[in-house]
């Protein structure tokens, strides 16, 4: 099993639809839970961060933390065509260390 | 404006000849990273600093070595470098390691590598 798994997608939407990306992570202690999104051929870029279980909201993005399920998911509420990237998630630290492990992306799509 | 800087953006050598990666950020942060992006792999950690003189091996650190003397500057250096470590590389800082105060996190542009 990887440490951290998403789906490579591409996972496609129309636009002004809800976007829901899951991750999925082995190491129960890890306490720290970002969600990046990358453009194609640029650096990746942070949008979201949660470290409590439940819900974190900032505009149209929702971040959803279930440590019991070892998972993390985003919501891209409203999708729009500039919100196709891949999304990045990424949780740390793993293995008694300072390391992130970051899973390999899932290839957003929002349709016009 | 808060940022982390690397240089060279693009960079072509042999095989064997040292080369140094540099890495800088403005905002004070703690903790850097190294990581290294391949396609099919993802990201990949390097290696990993918490603060000055305090670096520890990340997945990947075979063949790399890094050093902080300095808060803000976190340099790759590869003695040997092999084909193998042909890859985009991109340093990473944040306000902490982990915890609820972790809410800043920046990527450098990026460093595309190409080892022959």
């Amino acid at each position: 099993q990887k440490e951290v798994e998403q789906n490579s997608g591409p996972l496609s939407v129309p636009e002004g639809a809800i976007a829901s990306l899951n991750c999925t992570y082995s190491d129960r202690g890890s306490q720290s839970f970002f969600w990046y999104r990358q453009y194609s051929g640029k650096s990746p870029e942070l949008i979201m961060f949660i470290y409590s279980n439940g819900d974190k909201e900032d505009g149209r993005f929702t971040a959803q933390l279930n440590k019991a399920s070892q998972y993390v998911s985003l919501l891209i509420r409203d999708s729009q065509p500039s919100d196709s990237a891949t999304y990045l998630c990424a949780v740390g630290p793993v293995g008694g260390t300072y390391k992130y492990i970051f899973g390999t992306g899932t290839r957003l799509k929002v349709l016009a | 404006e808060a940022q982390v800087t690397q240089n060279p953006r693009y960079l072509i050598t042999v095989t064997g000849k040292k080369l140094t990666v540099t890495c800088s950020q403005n905002m004070n942060h703690e903790y850097m990273s190294w990581y290294r992006q391949d396609p099919g792999l993802g990201l990949r950690q390097i290696y990993y600093s918490m603060n000055v003189e305090v670096t520890d091996k990340g997945d990947v650190p075979e063949g790399y070595k890094v050093s902080r003397k300095e808060k803000r500057n976190f340099p790759l250096i590869l003695e040997s470098p092999s084909p193998n470590q042909t890859s985009l590389y991109f340093c990473a800082s944040s306000s902490q390691p982990t915890g609820p105060l972790n809410t800043e996190a920046f990527f450098g542009q990026g460093t595309r590598l190409t080892v022959v």
